[in-house]
């Protein structure tokens, strides 16, 4: 079965600070989507970033961004200037067809 | 638009009892996925649909049926409720991206169900 691995269950990172959350995944597809979503205490799932696999270019949005190796098969999330409001379980998503895998999420604590 | 919409947001059963949830999408999107949340296991995929009148299993089938009819709606049907599918039920829809393959994946609120 393919797989996606957040080694890190939980992390902490202080306000304005950055931290680094770890992704790995494994498919056999070469032309595919990585993505991780962001669950708060609400519940409600928000996509925070895509990456295409075909683009070398690693995706940013704000202060969101991936360092995506193919050929390693990783996936990691730098969240820069760290907010109380990033505080959330932190889910990396790659593919299965056409369906979707995703970790078991890394909660990520903001301290003040 | 509604987005992704799912009814009931609650529910109780009593095992045994049956169920159905309904998924709603408003935005035309092709894909449709129902998923279980358990706490430390992520969300594990049951079903799928790639299409109207399509349905396919996912990682966890077992004790589940769906249905999609028509392209907006997508049920998720349990024909007798056990205690092991208490759990938060999401549903998510999503587009064709690159080769067909699903872009990003729409998300409705969550339906928390409890079997006693």
């Amino acid at each position: 079965a393919q797989t996606v691995t957040q080694s890190q269950p939980e992390m902490s990172v202080q306000e304005a600070e950055t931290v680094t959350l770890s992704c790995t995944y494994d498919t056999s597809e070469s032309d595919y989507y990585l993505f991780w979503y962001k669950q708060p205490p609400s519940r409600q799932m928000i996509l925070v970033i895509r990456q295409e696999a075909y683009k070398q270019q690693n995706a940013t949005e704000n202060r969101f961004s991936v360092n995506f190796q193919k050929a390693a098969k990783s996936f990691s999330l730098k969240i820069s200037d760290s907010q109380l409001g990033d505080a959330a379980m932190y889910f990396c998503v790659s593919p299965s067809g056409y369906a979707l895998n995703f970790g078991k999420g890394t909660s990520l604590l903001v301290t003040p | 638009n509604a987005g992704v919409t799912q009814t009931p947001k609650f529910r109780v059963l009593k095992t045994g009892q049956s169920m159905t949830l309904l998924c709603a999408q408003d935005m035309n999107h092709e894909y449709m996925y129902w998923y279980r949340q358990d706490p430390g296991m992520g969300l594990r995929l049951i079903h799928y649909s790639v299409g109207e009148g399509t349905t396919a299993k996912g990682e966890v089938p077992d004790g589940y049926n769906v249905s999609r009819l028509k392209k907006q709606n997508f049920l998720l049907g349990l024909e007798s409720a056990a205690p092991s599918q208490t759990s938060v039920y999401f549903c998510a829809s999503s587009y064709s991206g690159r080769r067909g393959r699903p872009n990003e994946q729409f998300f409705g609120p969550g339906t928390r169900l409890t079997v006693l």
